[in-house]
């Protein structure tokens, strides 16, 4: 069963990249990569998705490796309102969508 | 605004009771997970639905059962609740298994 491993949290400033990055060393061949954000006391928020390479969007950037074991999270300029827990899910090829801890992004002005 | 619809928001009940939870997916998505986050901790996968079928388990109770409708809404059922119990459960659809979850806003759960 795939499981994800994450840094608990990590602190940064307004206006820096943060690149926060995961372990999933028991990534199946068909699973996919996907981050979410949660704020407090609200539902996981989808950020992005992929498979391998680099993937982005209007909000982050996903690097994936060749050998798809980990992958990286970056969040460029980040904003106060960019502090959230962050969670990395590989997962798909099974019905199973476990979540690891999540990293906790704390941003400061 | 995800699409995905959590009834009730907020659940206040006393231990031994028994409470439905329920959640209407996005439109077209056959899949809906339920997750329970309890006080500062991750989201613990409870199961999975698709188009009616239960397809996964994961550390669910035996004191809480779940179903999908031919509508598929689904509904958490949990039964003979205790303080622990007391958590965010939350739903969530989506169109594949590769993983794009949508949650819903979630139902506050507490047991005095």
């Amino acid at each position: 069963l795939a499981k994800t491993t994450q840094p608990i949290s990590m602190d940064s400033y307004e206006g820096q990249e943060v690149n926060i990055t995961c372990s999933h060393n028991n990534i199946a061949t068909n699973d996919y990569i996907t981050w979410y954000q949660q704020f407090p006391s609200q539902g996981p928020r989808f950020i992005i998705q992929g498979y391998k390479t680099k993937v982005t969007n209007e909000v982050a950037s996903l690097f994936i490796p060749a050998d798809r074991k980990s992958s990286t999270l970056s969040l460029p300029r980040v904003s106060l309102s960019d502090t959230a827990v962050y969670y990395c899910l590989s997962g798909g090829a099974t019905n199973k969508l476990i979540f690891g801890t999540g990293t906790l992004l704390a941003v400061q002005p | 605004d995800s699409g995905v619809t959590q009834t009730p928001k907020h659940l206040i009940t006393a231990t031994g009771q028994r409470v439905t939870l329920r959640c209407s997916p996005r439109s077209g998505d056959l899949s809906v997970y339920w997750y329970q986050q309890s006080l500062d901790q991750g989201l613990q996968f409870l199961i999975h639905y698709y188009n009616g079928e239960e397809r996964a388990k994961g550390n669910i109770l035996e004191r809480f059962s779940a179903q999908q409708f031919p509508d598929l809404h689904s509904e958490l059922n949990l039964s003979s609740l205790e303080l622990g119990d007391s958590a965010l459960y939350f739903c969530a659809s989506s169109v594949n298994r590769a993983g794009e979850l949508f949650f819903g806003e979630g139902s506050r759960l507490t047991v005095l």
